[in-house]
């Protein structure tokens, strides 16, 4: 089992929708969590950072279960220019050091 | 824009050749660390780079080395080049740290052919 999960996708949405995609994680350990977008052939994009009481910036949601070990990434009324893929990162303390564990990605399509 | 710089934006070399990237930080981090993606893939971690030393170690061979110099820039070294080494190689600067938030370079794409 992959330390950080996602579904890959495509998520195909209209224009203006709502979408939501959830990435878990395995190791109880990670410290802190980040959404990233990632346009095609392109180097990932900080989005956010995921704190535990959840954060909101413009459109965009984040979500903490510390519990359940995800993170959730929630978008209103989807643009075109959301297309891209969202990775999410787990930070976790190992051997000494503060690694980032991806996930793959999960692509979405926003349809005019 | 992040701050983050990367060289070369692409290179070509041949299975046993040895390849140097490089990256220069964000202005005011202390931390380096490198990544791998391959297509459809998340990035991979390589190892990081702390005050200069290796600060923690993905699944890598030998063969990845790296370094960092005083003012926080990095360089990645592949040795014995073998065709899965084809990729996007990305480094991210950011402060040491648990929360650290980590800005990413736009990479080197590698092909070795």
């Amino acid at each position: 089992r992959k330390e950080v999960e996602q579904d890959p996708g495509p998520f195909n949405v209209p224009e203006g929708a709502t979408v939501a995609f959830n990435c878990t994680y395995s190791n109880s350990a990670s410290q802190s969590f980040f959404w990233y977008r990632q346009d095609c052939r392109k180097e990932p994009k900080l989005l956010m950072s995921v704190y535990s009481s959840g954060n909101e910036d413009g459109r965009f949601t984040a979500q903490l279960n510390r519990a359940s070990q995800y993170i959730s990434l929630l978008i209103r009324d989807s643009k075109l220019s959301d297309s891209a893929t969202y990775l999410c990162a787990v930070n976790k303390f190992t051997s000494g050091t503060y690694k980032y564990i991806f996930g793959t990605g999960t692509r979405l399509k926003v349809l005019a | 824009e992040t701050g983050v710089t990367q060289s070369p934006t692409h290179l070509i070399k041949t299975r046993g050749q040895q390849v140097t990237l490089r990256c220069s930080s964000q202005s005011g981090h202390n931390t380096v660390s490198w990544y791998q993606q391959a297509l459809g893939q998340g990035p991979q971690f390589i190892f990081q780079y702390y005050r200069e030393e290796e600060n923690g170690r993905g699944n890598f061979p030998p063969r990845f080395s790296g370094l960092q110099f005083p003012n926080y820039s990095s360089e990645l070294n592949v040795n014995a080049l073998e065709l899965d080494d084809s990729a996007l190689y990305l480094c991210a600067s950011s402060f040491f740290g648990p929360d650290n938030e980590q800005f990413f370079g736009p990479g080197t794409r590698l092909t070795v052919l």
